[in-house]
């Protein structure tokens, strides 16, 4: 089955410990995007990837480290986790070239507490 | 920021059509009008795309108006199932490499489906 898998799905922490979301896609997509969505914000883009080892910042990357070392791969890592980070986060993958107006497919979600 | 605007939020009797409106007067020729829905904190979910011509498919159909300024999406026969935020993203539909291709989500308008 085609999907975007993110773990873990729910994390509570703490300020300055160190995390990371893992985000997986099994369809061989080359765009790979982070997002976090909070209460009358919306969905903010927060880093996104075109291909292997290539990366670039969304809206809000401030605080956020991403990596894309394999296509498949694309974790978001919080070297130091602060509350104002704590928030819903959603990965999503789509293909890129002549197809690229097709959709994104966005995975579970990450719901992630920082006290 | 989002170059489309929808209303807040709209309701719908369960099994009656549901007409969700979009403004995006300032899109480009080169610019696809996207539909996407969020189901209570679940990752969201793709619903349709198109450039001028009206499309459909096997959950909705989308009207766009001959000068492109705005767009409808028809849910034909509404269930309580479709309760959700749906997003209308305007997104180039080519792929130049840069950022142009992000998905920029806005408000969305909350529908809510009633018994």
């Amino acid at each position: 089955e085609a999907q975007v898998t993110q773990n873990p799905r729910y994390l509570i922490t703490v300020t300055g410990k160190k995390l990371t979301v893992t985000c997986s896609q099994n369809m061989n997509h080359e765009y790979m995007s982070w997002y976090r969505q909070d209460p009358g914000l919306g969905l903010r883009q927060i880093y996104y990837s075109m291909n292997v080892e290539v990366t670039d910042k969304g809206d809000v990357p401030e605080g956020y480290k991403v990596s894309r070392k394999e296509k498949r791969n694309f974790p978001l890592i919080l070297e130091s986790p602060s509350p104002n980070q704590t928030s819903l986060y959603f990965c999503a993958s789509s293909p890129r070239g002549t197809k690229f107006q097709e959709t994104q497919y966005f995975g579970p979600g990450t719901r992630l507490l920082v006290l | 920021d989002a170059k489309t605007t929808q209303p807040p939020s709209m309701d719908c009797a369960e099994g009656r059509a549901a007409n969700l409106p979009c403004n995006h007067s300032t899109i480009s020729g080169n610019e696809y009008v996207y539909w996407y829905r969020q189901i209570h904190s679940q990752g969201p979910q793709y619903i349709i795309h198109g450039l001028k011509n009206n499309e459909t498919n096997e959950m909705a159909s989308l009207i766009i108006t001959e000068d492109r300024k705005s767009s409808t999406l028809i849910l034909p026969h509404a269930t309580l199932r479709d309760t959700a935020v749906y997003y209308c993203i305007v997104r180039v539909a080519v792929d130049y490499g840069g950022s142009q291709g992000n998905l920029i989500f806005g408000k969305g308008t909350k529908l809510s489906v009633k018994p």
